[in-house]
């Protein structure tokens, strides 16, 4: 069975401090693989996607992630935390079959707090 | 991000109740979908429909009824709901379904039910 597992409940950073947070995904098929970040109060925005090609992939903010097909994982960075990143961050997980109509898998969700 | 508009975004109702949530993308998507989301868990997807068309439908109780009158919009409809349907509402579009498109989300409506 497909899963998604952020092993992150809760991470405090420094401002200024790199940043990383953990994704891993169990998937039969070729993956599609999301990054989502969520303000209080709104709704998920997105931060970037691999469907194939480079493993390495940029988004907005400044956020970069990494697909790493050996160890089932994709995970989030960023070099240099601003106060503006303290939010809950979701990864998500979706194939392209006949039958999957748009049905990402999400992960619990990882919230981070920004310290001065 | 303004492309997906969600009304109410507070919303208390009680058990007795029927309200309704509103959801409206300005995008010109071919998708669109219904998320519950609760503290502690992950996101749920409950409906999606495609050009209109409800094509995915994951084991939601009955008392949650979904409506798209054209690919713009999309509605919940809610009646006699339990407390444990608290939640936060996520209203999502995309392209297309599948995958392959990235999904776009509103706001939320924040349901209590008391």
């Amino acid at each position: 069975a497909q899963s998604v597992t952020q092993p992150d409940i809760h991470i405090t950073v420094s401002e200024g401090a790199s940043l990383e947070l953990r994704c891993n995904y169990s998937y039969g098929a070729t993956p599609y693989l999301f990054w989502y970040v969520q303000s209080p109060g709104q709704g998920l925005q997105l931060l970037l996607k691999y469907f194939s090609g480079d493993t390495l992939v940029q988004g907005i903010k400044g956020f970069e992630a990494e697909f790493k097909r050996s160890q089932s994982s994709f995970n989030l960075r960023k070099p240099s935390v601003h106060w503006s990143d303290a939010a809950e961050y979701f990864c998500a997980v979706g194939a392209e079959t006949t039958d999957s109509w748009g049905k990402l898998q999400f992960g619990a969700g990882t919230q981070v707090v920004v310290t001065p | 991000e303004t492309g997906v508009t969600q009304t109410p975004r507070h919303l208390v109702m009680g058990m007795t109740n029927k309200k309704s949530l509103k959801c409206e993308q300005h995008l010109g998507h071919n998708a669109m979908y219904w998320y519950k989301q609760s503290a502690k868990k992950p996101l749920e997807l409950m409906f999606v429909y495609s050009l209109e068309e409800r094509v995915e439908n994951n084991s939601v109780p009955s008392r949650f009824s979904p409506e798209c009158p054209n690919s713009s919009h999309l509605f919940l409809h809610l009646h006699t709901l339990q407390p444990e349907d608290s939640a936060l509402y996520l209203c999502a579009s995309s392209r297309n379904p599948g995958t392959s498109y990235e999904q776009y989300f509103g706001p939320g409506t924040r349901l209590t039910v008391t």
